[in-house]
């Protein structure tokens, strides 16, 4: 079974700062998909940015980037000039290739908290 | 575009009383997954629909839980007998198709048992 491990249980950053979240995944497949989804205080999941693993490319979304080593099974998550808006709790996410078995395997989240 | 509604957002429920839990998925999605959060906790995957049919649920409970995606009307996750266990935050997600498509979630539904 697939496990998605999230060490850091808090992060603190200044605004305007980067701040990088750690995630590491356990997986026997090849192929499969990586997410990192955001949880405000309104409890919302939002997906902030997604990772193909075949794709070599590390994903970006504006701000946020993501560092992908795949033969580390490591999947990080910088934030770049943090802002207020971006405080909450920040889950990775790890889905395998191919139907049928389709669900989200989540890790237990990373609070973080932005310092004005 | 309205996104995946949940309802009711609060249900509070006593003990061996059933819980009904609803979703809609977004608007031309038909796969839906529902999800459960324990506080503290990340969300665990519980039972994968497509319309009318369930897919995967390797993660439902054994006994107590259902759930269905009728090809009319929203989704619905049962709950009977609730026990004080079954207190959690339950969400659905949706996408427009399985496999590589990004599920979009709801709000939420939070299940309180007395």
């Amino acid at each position: 079974a697939q496990t998605v491990t999230q060490s850091q249980p808090e992060m603190s950053v200044q605004e305007a700062e980067t701040v990088t979240l750690s995630c590491t995944y356990d997986t026997s497949e090849s192929d499969y998909y990586l997410f990192w989804y955001k949880q405000p205080p309104s409890r919302q999941m939002i997906l902030v940015i997604r990772q193909e693993a075949y794709k070599q490319q590390n994903a970006t979304e504006n701000r946020f980037s993501v560092n992908f080593q795949k033969a580390a099974k490591s999947f990080s998550l910088k934030i770049s000039d943090s802002q207020l808006g971006d405080a909450a709790m920040y889950f990775c996410a790890y889905r395998r290739w191919g139907g049928g078995a389709d669900g989200l395997t989540f890790g237990k989240g990373t609070h973080l908290i932005i310092q004005p | 575009n309205a996104g995946v509604m949940q309802n009711p957002r609060h249900l509070v429920r006593r003990r061996g009383q059933e819980a009904r839990l609803r979703c809609s998925p977004m608007k031309g999605h038909s796969h839906v997954y529902w999800y459960r959060q324990l506080p503290e906790e990340g969300l665990k995957f519980m039972v994968y629909l497509q319309k009318e049919n369930i897919i995967d649920e390797s993660g439902m409970p054994k006994e107590r839980f259902s759930a269905e995606f009728p090809k009319e009307g929203p989704s619905i996750l049962r709950i009977q007998q609730v026990v004080r266990g079954d207190s959690a935050a339950y969400f659905c997600a949706s996408s427009l198709a399985g496999g590589p498509d990004t599920q979009y979630f709801g709000p939420g539904t939070r299940l309180t048992v007395l």
